[in-house]
């Protein structure tokens, strides 16, 4: 089993709506979790850490559910720009990072 | 601005030869980290290090090697490039652990 899973979609959805993705990871011991986004043939960018508490940034809400092992982040009233791929990344003990492969968004007009 | 860069951004290469790509981060860093990006198997950690001297195989490390002969440089070197090792290949770097990860623009590499 893979260390992060997660749906690698394409999700396609109309601009405003709320689209939410999940991310099992299987490490009990990981530490802090993050949310990066990354555009077609670009580098992946910090959108969100995920705190147990959960917490907001404008549209996007990131969650934390230890016991089931998972994140989640939502997304409210869908852009155009949202459009990308979002990767979910745990950190163990150590400092690296390791990710999912993944998931593709898409909003359309 | 701090940032961190990577060199080249695309390289095409021949199988059995030796290629080396260059990472430098002008943050002050301690922690960098090389990983491969691939369709269907996401971001792969190659090798990482914590310092000065210190390097460290990750998940997919066969074929490659790192050295860390000052904070800001962590170069990757394929000793005989092979076609599997076609992909783009991010450098990163983080100050300490918690601490946020940064990613360079990538290196397209391919090998013929």
């Amino acid at each position: 089993r893979k260390e992060v899973e997660q749906d690698p979609g394409p999700f396609n959805v109309p601009e405003g709506a709320t689209v939410a993705f999940n991310c099992t990871y299987s490490n009990s011991a990981s530490q802090s979790f993050f949310w990066y986004r990354q555009d077609c043939r670009k580098e992946p960018k910090l959108l969100m850490s995920v705190y147990s508490s959960g917490n907001e940034d404008g549209r996007f809400t990131a969650q934390l559910n230890r016991a089931s092992q998972y994140i989640s982040l939502l997304i409210r009233d869908s852009k155009l720009s949202d459009s990308a791929t979002y990767l979910c990344g745990e950190r163990g003990t150590a400092s690296k990072l390791t990710f999912g492969t993944g998931t593709r968004l898409q909003v359309t007009l | 601005d701090a940032e961190i860069t990577q060199s080249p951004r695309h390289k095409i290469t021949e199988t059995g030869r030796q290629v080396t790509l260059a990472c430098h981060q002008t943050w002050n860093h301690n922690n960098m980290f090389w990983y491969r990006q691939d369709l269907g198997h996401g971001l792969r950690l190659i090798h990482y290090s914590y310092g000065v001297q210190d390097t460290n195989k990750g998940e997919v490390s066969d074929g490659y090697s790192v050295s860390r002969s000052n904070t800001e440089d962590l170069p990757l070197t394929l000793e005989s490039a092979a076609s599997s090792q076609t992909s783009v290949y991010f450098c990163a770097s983080s100050a300490n652990s918690g601490n946020t990860i940064y990613f360079g623009e990538g290196s397209w590499l391919t090998v013929v």
